[in-house]
């Protein structure tokens, strides 16, 4: 079974207008964490935002936030004002466990996110 | 903040050569490095987890001795793909990790075997 679900292949949005990217994980673990990485074409991975599984607030960095919903095992990305520079492959993650040096991190298939001018 | 530096970026080699990816850390002492492999438009897979001083620890179904890892040091994590063929044509990426949050990429690596 996956472990981490995106159900959005790909998008196309209107520059400056606010896009919700899905992501639902599986775990039995009450301990995790989940994390929203961009890749842009030249391949690098760009962390954008990180939510523990105990945090009580969501999570937000700038125009990234991410709506944690615990019970429904959802963890999407919401980027606001989005821009042609967001043009790009999108990708959740989930560590499961308690933080440690020798963990792991599993990916979503991805979304590919298109800002149209 | 924390960098991973990983080279090549790219790499173009012929069939049945072997190729070696280095991954270092800068600033900072990686005990572990994870090494993915993403085939295009496709997710990132770890392939093995490398832990300084050790042996590496591979996922079911990548083979051991095809993909060499060597972990000798503190700051520097390789992966090296022998006898490699057109079917290991892909793109290779580091990871390292730092605290409860972070985890730091290399630029990571196109491998292209002709």
């Amino acid at each position: 079974a996956q472990k981490i679900t995106q159900t959005q292949p790909g998008m196309f949005v209107q520059e400056k207008e606010a896009v919700t990217l899905d992501c639902t994980y599986d775990t039995s673990d009450p301990s995790y964490g989940l994390f929203w990485y961009k890749q842009p074409s030249s391949g690098e991975m760009i962390f954008l935002i990180y939510q523990g599984s105990y945090d009580q607030q969501n999570a937000t960095e700038g125009r990234y936030s991410l709506n944690f919903q615990k019970a429904r095992k959802s963890a999407n990305l919401v980027i606001s004002a989005s821009q042609l520079g967001d043009s790009a492959m999108y990708f959740c993650a989930m560590r499961e466990g308690p933080m440690n040096r020798d963990d792991k991190i599993i990916f979503g298939k991805g979304t590919r996110l298109h800002i149209l001018p | 903040g924390a960098v991973v530096s990983q080279h090549p970026s790219r790499v173009i080699c012929k069939s049945g050569t072997s190729v070696k990816i280095e991954c270092r850390s800068l600033d900072f002492q990686a005990t572990t490095m994870f090494w993915y492999r993403q085939f295009p438009k496709q997710s990132l897979m770890l392939m093995a987890t490398s832990n300084e001083g050790s042996k590496a620890t591979y996922e079911q179904g990548v083979e051991k001795d095809k993909f060499l890892i060597n972990h000798a040091s503190l700051t520097l994590s390789t992966l090296t793909v022998t006898s490699a063929h057109p079917e290991d044509s892909s793109f290779y990426i580091c990871r390292s990790v730092i605290g409860v949050s972070e985890a730091f990429f290399g630029q990571g690596t196109r491998l292209t075997v002709v």
